[in-house]
């Protein structure tokens, strides 16, 4: 894995809004990737795990969908609450365990 | 279960001068990392620990940074000499195996003045 992208770099939205953000990644090699939330002055959490092609994942507002076909991952925000407001990264892993970091998506929701 | 250790959380140093991080691992877990994150960027892979060998360190700048894992456990990251470029949040991790879910400490900022 070469290279990461993410978008977009940031993103302000109203309290209510739904947002989505994109996960770019090369396909080749691909083992898992991970959704990781990190708020401010924390320790970045993981939010998801998917492996396979055409996963889905739900965790309450949130969700992500995955393509390691044509290598992107999308991450759902439904209702967007201030409480949501961080950083969300993405991490592809390759089959030799190696792990790159995109440069993550801000999130702002303002009340 | 007790999360990943990290010392200290905040560190100002003047360029030129030495500074070390330590790494408390989640007990069991045999993969440690250590990221740079510079304001605006993504966690950075600066080395990977399998047990106490390294898996991956090519993005390390070796002329000044160095890593230790002795006994597997506990892991020290040092700058020698640091550089205003530096400045960053160092972020330890551990996962059970390598490719797997990795649990973050609360990293260290480091500023070089």
């Amino acid at each position: 894995i070469l290279n990461v992208e993410q978008s977009p770099q940031s993103l302000h939205v109203q309290e209510g809004d739904s947002t989505n953000f994109t996960c770019s990644f090369p396909s080749s090699n691909f083992y898992a990737l991970h959704w990781y939330r990190w708020e401010t002055a924390k320790s970045p959490e993981a939010l998801f795990v998917m492996t396979l092609n055409g996963d889905e994942k739900k965790k309450g507002r949130i969700s992500a969908t995955l393509n390691t076909k044509e290598g992107y991952s999308y991450l759902y925000i439904k209702g967007s609450q201030p409480e949501d407001s961080a950083t969300y990264l993405c991490a592809p892993s390759t089959g030799g365990f190696k792990t790159i970091f995109g440069a993550g998506t801000r999130l702002f929701v303002k009340a | 279960e007790a999360g990943v250790a990290q010392s200290p959380r905040y560190k100002i140093i003047e360029k030129r001068q030495s500074v070390a991080f330590w790494c408390n691992p989640i007990s069991g877990h045999a993969t440690l990392y250590w990221y740079q994150q510079i304001l605006g960027q993504g966690p950075k892979l600066l080395i990977q620990f399998q047990n106490n060998g390294v898996v991956d360190d090519s993005q390390l700048p070796k002329d000044r940074f160095s890593a230790e894992r002795l006994k597997g456990v506990d892991s020290t990251l040092k700058i020698q000499p640091a550089k205003l470029e530096d400045s960053a949040v160092y972020l330890c991790a551990s996962s059970s195996a390598g490719g797997t879910e990795a649990f973050f400490g609360q990293g260290t900022r480091l500023t070089v003045v």
